[in-house]
């Protein structure tokens, strides 16, 4: 059974501080790797998705790798800013379903 | 487009009553998923499925809950008899694809008394 796991579990920077987040995975036959992002009260958003070829993927300030041999991802955030304030969470998929881990969640003080 | 909708948004019931959750789709999306999150156990895949069929329900804890898709922009989730231990947030999701990225509703909130 693929187990996901999130460290830490919760994380608080100044504003400007970059941000790391990891991911483990333990069955490395994975088809992706997703984000999400996820404020309180809401459901899930998503941030970037990463096929099992792919190293890394970018969006704006956000970059996420992928080592799959290795069972990691990570996902940066540049130059946090209050609003990037939510718990992140990632999801692998393994035959056609999403596992998630518990979340990290961040606080960036102002 | 208005995104995945569910309703109702919360839902507070008693012991034995049947729970009826709703779920509107994004207009063609082909994949539709029912999750459930709690504190102790997260985020669970419930069911999914592909073209209104059900391809995997291997999530569904027991056979008081059952999901059905009758057509591609409608799906429910029911509990019947519902118990406390089914308290949780009910999330709907959809997708072009199984395997792309997932959209996901803002959830139901359900207390089971």
């Amino acid at each position: 059974k693929q187990e996901v796991t999130q460290i830490p579990a919760a994380l608080s920077v100044p504003e400007g501080e970059n941000l790391v987040l990891n991911c483990s995975f333990t069955d490395s036959a994975i088809y992706n790797l997703q984000w999400f992002r996820q404020d309180p009260g809401k459901g899930l958003t998503s941030l970037l998705l990463i096929q099992s070829s792919q190293r890394e993927q970018t969006s704006g300030r956000l970059n996420a790798s992928l080592d799959k041999s290795s069972g990691r991802s990570t996902l940066y955030i540049a130059a946090s800013q209050p609003g990037d304030s939510a718990t992140y969470l990632c999801a692998v998929d393994v035959d056609y379903k999403l596992s998630f881990g518990a979340g990290t969640t961040v606080t960036v003080r102002a | 487009d208005a995104g995945v909708i569910q309703s109702p948004r919360h839902e507070v019931t008693e012991m034995g009553q049947e729970v009826t959750l709703r779920c509107k789709p994004i207009s063609g999306h082909n994949s539709l998923f029912w999750y459930r999150q709690t504190m102790m156990r997260g985020l669970e895949l419930l069911i999914y499925f592909n073209n209104n069929v059900p391809i995997d329900d291997s999530g569904m804890p027991e056979d008081r809950f059952s999901a059905k898709m009758p057509n591609a922009s409608f799906s429910t989730l029911k509990i019947q008899p519902s118990e406390p231990r089914d308290s949780a947030v009910y999330f709907c999701a959809s997708s072009f694809h199984p395997r792309e990225t997932q959209y996901f509703g803002p959830g139901t909130r359900l207390l089971v008394l």
